[in-house]
């Protein structure tokens, strides 16, 4: 099947530091990618709407400037969380659907813990 | 209201048993409809799709009651293995965006 990677897997940062997190589709083009986040014992919430080529797509309550976004090639998209407070620590997690599909495939996360 | 809407649990169940969880979503414009599988600390990972006509993957059935705005997911003779959250995920109001619903913890014993 599809396969999406996140890189890193697990990061702990110190509060006010910046952390890039990425996202590939290893064996297909995403011309759209999905971030999400996960508290403990909650659903995943839809962050924003990375799209190639053009700005990203916030849902309401997601800073902008807080979160960003970059969807630079067909395989990667990009989220960076700026001066990291610990209340960013999170699961979060980018899918991407299968050009002709409505199937997402997910990443395997990355774990933020901000101290 | 929610979106999507599922009961927590858990279900604790015997090896073997029969299982069925339902699920319900507001959004009667929704086209696509899955079943997700999470375990704990991991991404979700799709379980299948459901289709209007219902649709069978071995031990596991989803049926979709679109009159209704639910659906559902029926796991015979559990196992062990079947441990998870399951989580009802239907497409939101644009596109491919993806709606959660909060995940029912399925919990087999042996």
């Amino acid at each position: 099947g599809a396969v999406v990677s996140q890189h890193p897997s697990r990061v702990i940062c110190k509060s006010g530091t910046s952390v890039k997190i990425e996202c590939r589709s290893l064996d297909f083009q995403a011309t759209t990618m999905f971030w999400y986040r996960q508290f403990p014992k909650q659903s995943l919430m839809l962050m924003a709407t990375s799209n190639e080529g053009s700005k990203a797509t916030y849902e309401q309550g997601v800073e902008k400037d807080k979160f960003l976004i970059n969807h630079a090639s067909l395989t990667l998209s990009t989220l960076t969380v700026t001066s990291a407070h610990p209340e960013d620590s999170s699961f979060y997690i980018c899918s991407a659907p299968m050009r002709g599909t409505r199937e997402q495939y997910f990443g395997p996360g990355t774990r933020l813990t901000v101290t | 209201r929610k979106e999507v809407e599922q009961d927590p649990g858990p279900f604790n169940v015997p090896e073997g048993a029969t299982v069925a969880f339902n699920c319900t979503y507001s959004n009667s414009a929704s086209q696509s409809f899955f079943w997700y599988r999470q375990d704990c600390r991991k991404e979700p990972k799709l379980l299948m799709s459901v289709y209007s006509s219902g649709n069978e993957d071995g031990r596991f059935t989803a049926q979709l009651n679109r009159a209704s705005q639910y659906i559902s997911l029926l796991i015979r003779d559990s196992k062990l293995s079947d441990s998870a959250t399951y989580l009802c995920v239907v497409n939101g109001e644009y596109g491919n965006k993806l709606v959660f619903g909060a995940g029912t913890i399925l919990r087999v014993k042996s």
